[in-house]
């Protein structure tokens, strides 16, 4: 069995202010995690993911996020908001480990305003 | 390169028809997801396939379906329609191995049941 949460539905900080996304997860298996963007009436972007080997990862748009095992937790940062990171953000995890996007559990999203 | 291509990106239909919904692959892309979004569920998968094989299925009944043709391109059809299926379905699509690949996403079929 698997889960995310992800802690607020909506987040505002300041442009040029570090935005900090939050997400733990469950899973009974090495997880995969992944974070997606996703722009108003637009589709899903993947911003990035965790699979194996090095906790911290880097993405698009100069986000990042690293996993962390023992808190079970794998947040997303970027160190300077812009007025376009406006969007819901929505973590997920797969139980994969022999590749393929598994069956896949998203948590409910973060809305993110950035405040001129 | 041509992204990711669903049809039709609205529909209206009534309960208990049924629909098909398409979704063309990047070129070259084996890797087919489907996703639902609504509002009180969130996002959801569906299922995947890949070389015409449903490699994984989410948690939906039977009247979801799904399959791939030899050129990639996928199909999801949900029969005897029920208002909660009101959606936005998402397709994305990927080289191969998705745990090496990056996926892209199309921008969706908006499905209204009246």
């Amino acid at each position: 069995a698997q889960s995310v949460t992800q802690l607020g539905s909506h987040v505002s900080v300041s442009e040029g202010a570090l935005v900090l996304l939050r997400c733990n997860y469950s899973s009974s298996v090495p997880p995969y995690l992944f974070w997606y963007v996703q722009y108003p009436n637009q589709g899903l972007q993947l911003l990035l993911k965790y699979t194996t080997g090095a906790t911290l990862v880097k993405g698009i748009n100069g986000f990042e996020a690293e996993f962390k095992k023992s808190e079970t937790s794998f947040h997303l940062t970027k160190p300077s908001a812009h007025m376009s990171d406006a969007a819901e953000y929505f973590c997920a995890v797969s139980g994969g480990h022999s590749g393929g996007y598994q069956k896949v559990t998203f948590g409910t999203g973060t809305k993110l305003q950035v405040i001129p | 390169k041509a992204g990711v291509t669903q049809t039709p990106r609205y529909l209206i239909k009534t309960r208990g028809q049924q629909v098909t919904l398409s979704c063309s692959p990047i070129s070259g892309h084996r890797s087919v997801s489907w996703y639902q979004q609504t509002p009180g569920q969130g996002l959801q998968f569906l299922f995947e396939y890949f070389s015409e094989t449903q490699r994984n299925k989410g948690n939906f009944p039977g009247r979801f379906s799904g399959r791939q043709f030899s050129n990639s391109r996928s199909e999801m059809n949900v029969s005897t329609l029920e208002l909660g299926d009101s959606a936005l379905y998402l397709c994305a699509s990927s080289l191969s191995d998705g745990s090496q690949e990056t996926q892209y996403f199309g921008p969706g079929t908006r499905l209204l049941v009246l």
